[in-house]
C-alpha cells in the first residue's frame, strides 16, 4: 500500500540555518505530494504540494521538488527562521476523494 | 484561506458514556469530510470518510458501530464516540474538502480534539 517516512527529529536549528527535512514514498500510480505544517496549538496548514514528477512546490521560502527516480519530496529551506519553528508533515493523496497518508512528522525547533 | 473549526478543542470523559465532536467548514461548503486520529508521536490515521447526505466510508480496522460519523450539511460533520473507553483516548483530527472550484483536492484541517477517557 501507500506509505510515507520521513526522518524523525526534533530537529534543532539555529535561526538563518539551512534546513532540509527528508520525505521518501512508496506508492502506486502518480500520487500527489504534500508538505503540511503545524504549528503549537493550530491544526495542519497546507505548505506546498507538487501533482507531477520534476514539479517544484515551493511557499513561505520553503520548497521541495517531486522526484519521482528517488521516490523523494524533500523540504528545504535556505535560512530557517523562530516563527518556523513547528511539525512538518509529508504526504501523498490520491484517489478520487484525495485519501491522504500522512508521515509521522518531524517537530522543528529553531533557536534565536 | 478556507477554515475549518472544530469543537470541543479538550474533552474529558468517565469511561462508558459518548462524547461527539464537531467539525465545521466556516466559509466554504465541503461535499467531503475526513477524520483522522493521531496517537504521540504518530503520524495521522484516516479513520472515514464522510460524503454529505450519504453513510461514511470507513478505514478497514475502524469500528463503525463506535464511531459514528454524520454529515448531515455541507458546512458540518459530527463523530461520535460511543461508550468511549481509556484506549479511544487520542488526538482526532477532522479535515474538509471544497465542494468546487480550484481547491476541491485540498484538505483544510481543524484544529483537533484532545479525547480523555477516565
Amino acid at each position: 500500500g501507500n506509505s510515507v517516512t520521513q526522518m524523525e527529529g526534533p530537529v534543532t536549528l539555529s535561526e538563518e540555518a539551512f534546513l532540509t527535512i527528508n520525505c521518501t514514498y512508496t506508492a502506486t500510480g502518480y500520487p500527489s505530494l504534500f508538505w503540511y505544517v503545524q504549528y503549537p496549538g493550530e491544526g495542519l496548514q497546507l505548505l506546498l504540494k507538487a501533482t507531477k514528477a520534476d514539479d517544484k512546490g515551493s511557499n513561505k521560502g520553503f520548497e521541495a521538488t517531486y522526484r519521482k527516480e528517488t521516490t523523494s519530496f524533500h523540504l528545504e529551506k535556505g535560512s530557517v527562521q523562530v516563527s518556523d519553528s513547528a511539525v512538518y508533515f509529508c504526504a501523498l493523496s490520491w484517489g478520487g476523494y484525495q485519501k491522504v497518508t500522512f508521515g509521522t512528522g518531524t517537530k522543528l525547533q529553531v533557536i534565536p | 484561506g478556507a477554515v475549518v473549526s472544530q469543537h470541543p478543542s479538550w474533552v474529558i470523559c468517565k469511561s462508558g458514556t459518548s462524547v461527539k465532536i464537531e467539525c465545521r467548514s466556516l466559509d466554504f461548503q465541503a461535499t467531503t469530510m475526513f477524520w483522522y486520529r493521531q496517537f504521540p508521536k504518530q503520524s495521522l490515521m484516516l479513520m472515514a470518510t464522510s460524503n454529505e447526505g450519504s453513510k461514511a466510508t470507513y478505514e478497514q480496522g475502524v469500528e463503525k458501530d463506535k464511531f459514528l460519523i454524520n454529515h448531515a450539511s455541507l458546512t458540518l460533520s459530527t463523530l461520535t464516540v460511543t461508550s468511549a473507553h481509556p484506549e479511544d483516548s487520542s488526538f482526532y483530527i477532522c479535515s474538509a474538502t471544497p465542494s468546487g472550484g480550484e481547491e476541491i483536492n485540498i484538505q483544510y484541517f481543524g484544529a483537533g480534539t484532545r479525547l480523555s477517557v477516565l
